[in-house]
């Protein structure tokens, strides 16, 4: 079936490096694309969002980046700190009659000190 | 803080109980949300109200029931559950049922004996 996925379940940064976590989703219809971070023991926190008719949008730190062709979809984060250890999901909204918000697997972030 | 309330954040039930988990948000959202999330995975859609009507149930079991008592306020009642529906139970808002960024509750841990 139709799902949004991730490649990498883990990723181990030093701090100060940029991080890259990638997505890849399968329905070319989905139109809108949200990164959240989830804390441990909290809920998910938006990060950043992008419309289906941008292929970049910026935010503080972070950058989205969307590769509609491939249905790629990225999140870069800056300068790496401690506190960016989380798990991040990309999700995507699909209209099916009722917006409906699928979200992938997740991707663990581990910044080394 | 989380902009969207949850009560109880923990609960422990057993399987002949009844109980409701709360969801309360003064943001003006008009769209709001229940997710379940196992550990270790992403949060999976349950239910979705558009303007206090209910607008997705996601083939839920009938031993929870949503209720949408005004705008502000989300619950969820709990009957005869199975112990595999312990998980954490979030609720989210968004401004409208359309491409918009949710905003979540930390959720409500919820354990069934």
């Amino acid at each position: 079936g139709e799902s949004v996925g991730l490649h990498l379940p883990t990723l181990s940064v030093q701090e100060g490096d940029n991080s890259i976590i990638n997505c890849a989703y399968s329905n070319s219809a989905s139109d809108y694309f949200i990164w959240y971070k989830q804390e441990s023991g909290k809920g998910p926190q938006f990060i950043i969002d992008i419309r289906s008719n941008m292929d970049k949008r910026q935010g503080q730190r972070v950058t989205v980046l969307l590769n509609k062709t491939v249905k790629h979809l990225s999140l870069q984060i800056a300068a790496t700190q401690p506190g960016d250890s989380a798990v991040y999901f990309c999700a995507e909204n699909r209209d099916t009659g009722g917006f409906k918000t699928i979200f992938g697997a997740g991707t663990r972030l581990f910044v080394k000190a | 803080d989380t902009e969207v309330t949850q009560t109880p954040k923990h609960l422990v039930m057993g399987m002949t109980n009844k109980k409701s988990l709360k969801c309360e948000q003064h943001m003006g959202h008009r769209a709001m949300y229940w997710y379940k999330q196992k550990a270790k995975k992403p949060p999976e859609l349950m239910f979705v109200y558009s303007y206090e009507k209910l607008s997705i149930n996601e083939s839920v079991p009938s031993r929870f029931s949503p209720e949408c008592p005004n705008s502000s306020l989300l619950n969820l009642h709990l009957h005869a559950l199975q112990p595999e529906d312990s998980a954490l139970y979030l609720c989210a808002s968004s401004r409208e049922l359309s491409n918009q960024p949710q905003h979540f509750g930390d959720g409500t841990r919820l354990s069934i004996l």
